[in-house]
């Protein structure tokens, strides 16, 4: 299994402002991935974080509104940038091991309130 | 675009039945499915998968059900206690998007004492 942080564990923000989370994990990982939960649904992948090039965006989403880092292997960012009222969601970051087919771990979110 | 789908958003059940949460899903391609549980403020947690060739997987006290006739996934849970009420989440992944999965709308699973 990984462990996995996430900081800041929650957090309330002023529309048009930017937030940055982050996601460490304690092991080397290949695959890194930032969902979005918005209240009461299911989860979304918004892209994949490849360390050392561009992030891959999914349908929807776009690199100007979540700018993704992955400097290393243990360690992503994802900023919400120019937020409204409907960013207000729980972002998790998730990893993929490698060592059980597709098996994803998560963190533990980020719960973001955009007034 | 593709879409896994939940027949029920919601399930409450007493203390030591079994519970069953099913899931439909649209994508014949998807070879691997995977549930997850999510207790409140956390992040989800694997349960239990299935590759699509099989039909059926024991773990301890939960069993998957994977009919790929009628695109259904099903997830028993045995012997149901209180620590198992959270919201469950089946999601499906393509062969060729390791690490991407497409979730669910998610059952709550309430269990009564």
């Amino acid at each position: 299994s990984a462990v996995i942080s996430q900081k800041p564990s929650r957090d309330i923000c002023q529309r048009g402002t930017s937030l940055t989370i982050q996601c460490q994990v304690d092991s080397q990982v290949t695959m890194m991935f930032w969902y979005r939960q918005q209240p009461g649904q299911s989860l979304t992948l918004i892209a994949t974080a490849n360390q050392g090039s561009e992030a891959t965006y999914e349908s929807g989403f776009v690199i100007d509104k979540f700018p993704i880092s992955r400097p290393n292997l243990t360690f992503s960012t994802l900023t919400v940038s120019n937020m409204s009222p409907e960013d207000s969601s729980i972002y998790l970051c998730s990893v993929d091991l490698g060592k059980s087919y597709n098996e994803q771990f998560f963190g533990p979110g980020t719960r973001l309130t955009v007034l | 675009g593709e879409s896994v789908g939940l027949h029920l958003p919601t399930l409450s059940v007493q203390e030591g039945d079994n519970s069953i949460i099913n899931c439909a899903y649209s994508n014949s391609a998807s070879d691997y499915f995977i549930w997850y549980k999510q207790e409140s403020g956390k992040g989800p947690q694997f349960i239990i998968d299935i590759r699509s060739n099989m039909d059926k997987r024991q773990g301890q006290r939960v069993t998957v059900l994977l009919n790929k006739t009628v695109k259904h996934l099903s997830l028993q849970i045995a012997a149901t206690q209180p620590g198992d009420s959270a919201v469950y989440f089946c999601a499906e992944n393509l062969n060729t998007n390791a690490g991407k999965s497409t979730f669910g709308d998610g059952t709550t699973l309430t269990v009564k004492p």
